[in-house]
């Protein structure tokens, strides 16, 4: 595709209950990352693939949230018996390389709210 | 640990002014450096990055930012500010080795506004 998309736009999740959001990264890319953007905050780190191998998960807040990368394109993050604190924007991007002078480009995020 | 402060939450600017926005970093070695701007509803853009070389990068958009090695600074700058630049920018680290999975530490942002 043209971009890095990601699905859905905005998702409102009552607190305890499951959210899977999708992250279609740019056809090609090797690298996908995960980031949470807090309101007022810069992104933060959550997880990062290589392909389908997971080899950086040390941002993920908790051991709710799981992410996946099965076939090395699609990624999913997944988020159990959601809490408020989750609530925040959920950033994917994607790169051509794994290397670190290769851009990332940016979906626009899920908005996640917890009520 | 790597850290990046941007100490101007908010900046106001008319529009034809010049801007300069802050950042500074805290990291162990040389970093790759980056300049994002996120307007509403809308990913992250790239701006301009820094990995070696020339020390005043240029790009998109008119922007243009310099690294400072002795003030661990990375400002970003844009001589004639245009309406359309109002926006969220963030200023961001990343490690300088291919090795290492490539995450990247963002400062919390400075949101622009533009003055007609």
């Amino acid at each position: 595709g043209a971009g890095v998309s990601q699905s859905p736009r905005y998702k409102v999740a009552k607190r305890g209950q499951d959210v899977a959001l999708r992250c279609d990264p740019i056809s090609g890319h090797v690298s996908l990352f995960w980031y949470q953007q807090a309101l007022g905050q810069g992104p933060e780190f959550l997880t990062y693939f290589q392909n389908e191998a997971q080899l950086d998960k040390s941002g993920l807040p908790s051991d709710r949230f799981f992410a996946e990368r099965p076939e090395g394109s699609v990624s999913t993050l997944k988020i159990q018996r959601t809490q408020q604190e989750d609530s925040a924007v959920y950033l994917c991007a994607s790169s051509e390389r794994r290397t670190a002078n290769t851009e990332a480009f940016f979906g626009q995020g899920t908005r996640l709210t917890v009520v | 640990a790597q850290s990046v402060t941007q100490p101007d939450i908010h900046i106001t600017v008319s529009e034809g002014a010049s801007l300069e926005l802050r950042c500074n970093y805290s990291y162990g070695a040389t970093p790759y450096l980056f300049w994002y701007v996120q307007s509403p509803g809308q990913g992250l853009q790239l701006l301009l990055k820094y990995f070696s070389g020339d020390t005043l990068v240029q790009g998109i958009k008119g922007f243009e930012a310099e690294f400072k090695r002795s003030q661990s600074s990375f400002n970003l700058r844009k001589p004639s500010v245009h309406w359309s630049d109002a926006a969220e920018y963030f200023c961001a680290v990343g490690p300088i080795s291919s090795g290492s999975a490539r995450q990247l530490t963002f400062g919390s942002g400075t949101q622009l506004t533009v003055l007609p």
